[in-house]
C-alpha cells in the first residue's frame, strides 16, 4: 500500500547541532509539507513544495530549510537547532489539484 | 494573517453525548474547509470536509454545520463514544492556486464511558 513515512520517530539532539528529518511518500503525490504541532497552536506550517525543485516558505519557516531532489522525497532541515524547535513534525502530501492531506506519524523532536 | 480560530480547546462528554466543536475564519477566499482527527502518537487523519456552497455535510455520526455568512462552521458528534476520544482540529483551505491549509488550534476530545 501506497503511504508517508517519517524517520526517525523520536530524535534528541544539542542545542546548535544540524538536524535532518526524512520523509518518503510512495503515493507520487506532487505537493508535500512540513508541519510543526505545538500545544495551543495547533499545526503551523513550516516549508513546502508543489514540485520537484520548487520549495517555499510557509508561516514559521525561521531556521529550517528543505529541498526537493525527486517527487518522493522532502527531508527537513535544521540549521542550528534551538530548544524553540522542540516539538512534534508532520509531514503531509497531497495529490495535485486535490484537497486532502495525508500525514505521516510524526517525529517528536528534542532540543537539549 | 490567515487564521482559523477554534474553540473550547478541550471538551469532556459522556457516552452518548453530543460534543460540538466551533470554528471562525477570517479570509472569505477560504474554499475548503476539513476537519482532521488525531489520536495519541498518530498523524491527523481527514475526518470530514466542506465547501462553502453546501450549509451541512453528514458523514455517519460527524455532521458539519456551515455558516458562510457568519464565517463560522462546527463539527457535531452524534451518539460519542470513548473511541471518538482524539484532538480534533478544522482547517481552511485558500483556493487558487497556493493549496495550503490552515488549521485551527485543536480542541482535546474526552468521551466518559
Amino acid at each position: 500500500d501506497a503511504e508517508i513515512t517519517q524517520s526517525p520517530r523520536h530524535k534528541i539532539t544539542e542545542t546548535g547541532r544540524q538536524v535532518t528529518l526524512a520523509c518518503h511518500q510512495t503515493w507520487n503525490h506532487n505537493n508535500m509539507f512540513w508541519y510543526r504541532q505545538d500545544l495551543g497552536h495547533g499545526l503551523r506550517l513550516i516549508h513546502y513544495s508543489y514540485g520537484v525543485q520548487d520549495t517555499n516558505k510557509g508561516e514559521v519557516s525561521d531556521g529550517y530549510s528543505v529541498s526537493r531532489s525527486n517527487t518522493e522525497d522532502l527531508p527537513l532541515t535544521l540549521e542550528s537547532a534551538a530548544s524553540s524547535q522542540t516539538s512534534v513534525y508532520f509531514c503531509a502530501s497531497s495529490p495535485y489539484k486535490n484537497t486532502e492531506a495525508f500525514f505521516g506519524q510524526g517525529t517528536r523532536l528534542t532540543v537539549v | 494573517q490567515q487564521q482559523v480560530k477554534q474553540s473550547p480547546q478541550s471538551l469532556i462528554v459522556q457516552k452518548g453525548g453530543i460534543p460540538i466543536i466551533n470554528c471562525a475564519y477570517e479570509n472569505t477566499a477560504f474554499d475548503y474547509f476539513p476537519w482532521y482527527q488525531q489520536f495519541p502518537g498518530k498523524g491527523p487523519a481527514l475526518l470530514i470536509a466542506i465547501r462553502p456552497d453546501v450549509s451541512e455535510k453528514k458523514e455517519g455520526r460527524f455532521t458539519i454545520s456551515f455558516n458562510k455568512s457568519a464565517k463560522q462552521f462546527s463539527l457535531h458528534i452524534m451518539d460519542s463514544q470513548p473511541g471518538d476520544s482524539a484532538t480534533y482540529f478544522c482547517a481552511a483551505l485558500l483556493g487558487g492556486s497556493a493549496r495550503q491549509l490552515t488549521f485551527g488550534s485543536g480542541t482535546q476530545l474526552t468521551v466518559l464511558p
